[in-house]
Formats: structure tokens, C-alpha cells, sequence
């Protein structure tokens, strides 16, 4: 199966400041999503980006399919888009999706 | 719309019994796929179900079961229960099979003591 390393895996900001979270798979993906997991644990879809850019307010996404990398930039961050975010790769040979460890991101007021 | 809904929300088992997770789907959506999240890690698929068959297995043992039901609803099953699976299990639902957006229901929390 395929393998997904996702970096830096914590990172602290200052309410306000920008920034980017990289995720690396290892072979070649149908669909390639990111989610945010709330502290219930609630997995809530940000981007469904098997290649390109697309954009939702503050964040918006990257996915380079041939460099087999995706990147979600989080902007003018606030105290709420604290907590573990996760991109997922699914399988070119099936639907099951593969979770990186997660990014753990505090934003500090 | 209802999303994709999971019960119970919170459980607890003792070593040895037996829990019965369920998941209903997004109306409309035919895929089911269960995930296994313990603490510290990302999500690990263990069953996928679209149309009712089952389309793949994760690397969970036999202890494990799971079907899809004739209205898309889902049952996870686990037997003689470990202190390992404690655990959060999410469902999630797609429209179709392969390469389709998964939409996770808020997960059930199974304590095993």
C-alpha cells in the first residue's frame, strides 16, 4: 500500500500568522483529501484535491500528482484552527484511504 | 442534509465480550468504509462494503466483521474484545466506489477494561 508522511507533525503560531503543512505519498493516488479533527474527534472534509489548487476563505490547497506531494496553506490563522489535521491518499486500485500521522497545530491568541 | 451518523457515540466493554458498532450513510451514497483511530495516530482502514459486498479488508484480525445492510446502513463487529481495540471507530460514507470524496460520522469510542 501506499505510505503518507505529512510535516512538520506540531507546529505553535501566533493568532494571525501564516501557514503551510506538507504531505508526501509514496505512489501514485486516486484522491488525495484533507480533514481537520476536532477535539471530539470529528473528522471534517477541508479539501477533496486529486491535483490542482482550489481555495475555501482562509485556506486553500496544492496537489502536485506527478511530484506525488500535496501542500494546505492556512492564512491569518485564529485560535479556532487549532487542533490535528490530516491529509489521506486513496489506493489507485481501491478506495480505502491511508492517513498520514497528522499535523498538531496550536494557535496561540 | 443528515450526514453520516454512527451509534453509540461512547461505549464500555469488558476483555472477552462482544460490541456491535452501526453507521448510516449520507442518503444517496452506496459505499461504506470503517476506520480504527487510536490515540496519537491517524485513522486505519479496516473494512470497505459498496453495494452491499465487501470491496476490501485492512490488516485487522479475524475478530473483526462487518456488513452492509440492503438500505446502505452498516455493522461493525469485533469479538472477544482486547484491551487494544479500545479506540475510536469512524465510518465513512461515498457516493460510488473509488475515487470519491469520504464524508466520516463523528465516531464511536469504545473503552475496553
Amino acid at each position: 500500500g501506499i505510505q503518507v508522511e505529512q510535516s512538520p507533525p506540531d507546529l505553535i503560531l501566533q493568532e494571525g500568522a501564516n501557514s503551510t503543512l506538507r504531505c508526501n505519498f509514496s505512489d501514485s493516488v486516486n484522491n488525495l483529501q484533507w480533514f481537520h479533527q476536532n477535539p471530539w474527534g470529528q473528522l471534517i472534509n477541508l479539501f477533496y484535491i486529486p491535483s490542482g489548487t482550489k481555495q475555501n476563505g482562509r485556506l486553500s490547497a496544492t496537489t502536485v500528482a506527478t511530484e506525488r506531494y500535496s501542500l494546505l496553506y492556512i492564512s491569518s490563522s485564529q485560535t479556532t484552527d487549532s487542533g490535528v489535521y490530516f491529509c489521506a491518499g486513496e489506493e489507485t486500485s481501491g478506495s480505502r484511504l491511508t492517513f498520514g500521522e497528522g499535523t498538531q497545530l496550536t494557535v496561540n491568541p | 442534509d443528515a450526514g453520516v451518523t454512527q451509534s453509540p457515540t461512547h461505549l464500555i466493554k469488558t476483555r472477552g465480550q462482544q460490541v456491535t458498532l452501526r453507521c448510516s450513510p449520507i442518503s444517496g451514497h452506496k459505499s461504506v468504509s470503517w476506520y480504527q483511530q487510536v490515540l496519537g495516530q491517524g485513522p486505519q482502514f479496516i473494512f470497505q462494503y459498496y453495494e452491499k459486498e465487501e470491496r476490501g479488508r485492512g490488516n485487522f484480525p479475524d475478530r473483526f466483521s462487518a456488513r452492509q445492510f440492503p438500505n446502505y446502513s452498516s455493522e461493525l463487529n469485533v469479538n472477544a474484545l482486547l484491551l487494544g481495540d479500545s479506540a475510536l471507530y469512524l465510518c465513512a460514507s461515498s457516493l460510488l466506489w473509488g475515487a470519491h470524496e469520504q464524508y466520516f460520522g463523528p465516531g464511536t469510542r469504545l473503552t475496553v477494561t
